[in-house]
């Protein structure tokens, strides 16, 4: 009964570093999302992916790209990371009809120093 | 453009009483789903109640109840007889149809529940 699992939970990064957050999801869902939450600000939309093979740019998509490795997996990377993307990263997945309920993984804390 | 409003950045009731967390909605698009999701200290995202556009009733489960006013575009979230294990933060968002498939969120409410 995994759902969404990111990894890795906590990173520190210096800036100019570069990761890649993975998400993985197993209720065999169309479309998975990443976002980031900062104080205040709620969760906005860095990237999604509606189904296979597609990838559409959200609210605040610089600095950042993403791969739909399969259904089951969609990345996120961090070309040369900047203390502005010290945030907390969600990765999200929901079908691609109906209500379209989006579950979430855990979270992904990151630092960038 | 559509966008999601949550006005009231904390909000604190005592247990046993009743809560409403306000949230009010911008999009042109007829067809649109409203979501109200949970986040504890711990950091989770918990989903807690939907409500589609063309949905006749309000949304209930459990505890929750969505108060949808469709001509004034506000979607608040009722908690009744509030728990200890309430307080977190409250996320209202939605999804049009068919512009997209991904939820947009307001910015929260953190809610405080006392003894």
């Amino acid at each position: 009964n995994a759902g969404v699992t990111q990894t890795p939970k906590f990173q520190v990064l210096k800036t100019g570093q570069s990761m890649t957050l993975q998400c993985a999801q197993d209720m065999n869902h169309n479309s998975m999302y990443w976002y980031r939450q900062d104080p205040g600000m709620g969760l906005r939309l860095i990237y999604y992916s509606a189904s296979e093979g597609t990838t559409d740019k959200g609210e605040v998509p610089n600095g950042y790209n993403v791969s739909r490795l399969n259904k089951r997996e969609f990345s996120l990377r961090l070309e040369s990371a900047a203390p502005s993307q010290t945030s907390v990263y969600f990765c999200a997945s929901s079908e691609g009809g109906g209500t379209l309920v989006a579950f979430f993984g855990q979270g992904t804390r990151l630092t960038v120093v | 453009a559509q966008k999601i409003t949550q006005t009231q950045p904390g909000m604190f009731v005592q247990e046993k009483e009743a809560v409403t967390l306000d949230c009010t909605y911008d999009t042109s698009d007829p067809s649109y789903g409203l979501f109200w999701y949970k986040q504890p200290s711990s950091g989770e995202m918990i989903f807690l109640i939907y409500q589609g556009s063309y949905d006749q009733q309000n949304a209930t489960e459990g505890r929750y109840s969505l108060n949808f006013q469709k001509a004034r575009k506000s979607a608040n979230l009722v908690i009744s007889a509030s728990q200890l294990g309430d307080s977190a933060m409250y996320f209202c968002a939605m999804r049009v149809w068919p512009a997209g498939t991904a939820l947009i969120f307001g910015k929260g409410t953190t809610l405080s529940v006392s003894s």
